[in-house]
């Protein structure tokens, strides 16, 4: 079962920035926070991950809080084309075998609107 | 970097044909996985292989359904006897290690008649 909870839809306005929180109260300290987004018709794309400092890439950004039992993933600038299913993961850091793989849960459908 | 591939991209066939899909990972990636994913659904891990040795199968993966990964490069999904309740999206990821992101395809859509 996925260890993560996330809100079933949000809304954004286009240009506006798209905040999207994860809870994931039982984390342990070898796990990391993972987000993919997937667009209709297409395979989940790796957008960014963390383990307890915040991340910033070329496509968003990651904030942990100090607990690390929630996340909130930040698109600065939200365009259509952000609007996807957005995917929070907690992914552990042994890779043998299962704790390796992604168990995803149902995301957050975020609609970005003009 | 081109990207997973995965071919053909939609199959339609009729109840109890089998089936084959093939996935082309990003080159020099060592690991390769295949997920299913079902309308409205989260995609589930179904099987993964380190180079050509498959270490781990999730209970999802009925014994009509067999993965190979031939010399650590492209893998084949096949799936027997197909069922309606196989219909579904059938996707391949592959990433350089264990500890680096997956980069998925865009899958293959199944749908059984």
């Amino acid at each position: 079962d996925a260890k993560t909870t996330q809100p079933t839809s949000m809304d954004c306005a286009e240009g506006r920035a798209a905040n999207l929180p994860c809870n994931h109260s039982t984390i342990s300290g070898n796990e990391y926070v993972y987000w993919y987004r997937q667009i209709h018709s297409q395979g989940p794309q790796y957008i960014i991950h963390g383990l307890k400092n915040n991340e910033t890439n070329e496509m968003a950004s990651l904030i942990i809080t100090e607990d690390r039992k929630s996340s909130t993933l930040i698109l600065p600038h939200a365009t259509l084309r952000d609007t996807a299913v957005y995917y929070c993961i907690v992914r552990g850091l042994n890779y043998g075998g299962s704790q390796g793989n992604l168990i995803f849960g149902k995301g957050t459908k975020l609609s970005v609107k003009p | 970097d081109t990207g997973v591939s995965q071919n053909p991209r939609h199959k339609i066939t009729k109840r109890g044909q089998n089936v084959t899909f093939r996935c082309d990972p990003i080159s020099e990636h060592n690991r390769l996985y295949w997920y299913r994913q079902t309308l409205g659904q989260g995609p589930e891990f179904l099987t993964y292989f380190q180079n050509e040795a498959q270490l781990e199968k999730s209970r999802l993966l009925s014994d009509r359904f067999s993965a190979e990964r031939p010399k650590g490069s492209f893998s084949t999904l096949e799936i027997q006897r197909t069922e309606q309740g196989d219909s579904a999206m059938y996707l391949c990821a592959s990433s350089l290690g264990g500890g680096a992101p997956l980069h998925f395809g865009n899958g293959t859509r199944l749908t059984v008649t």
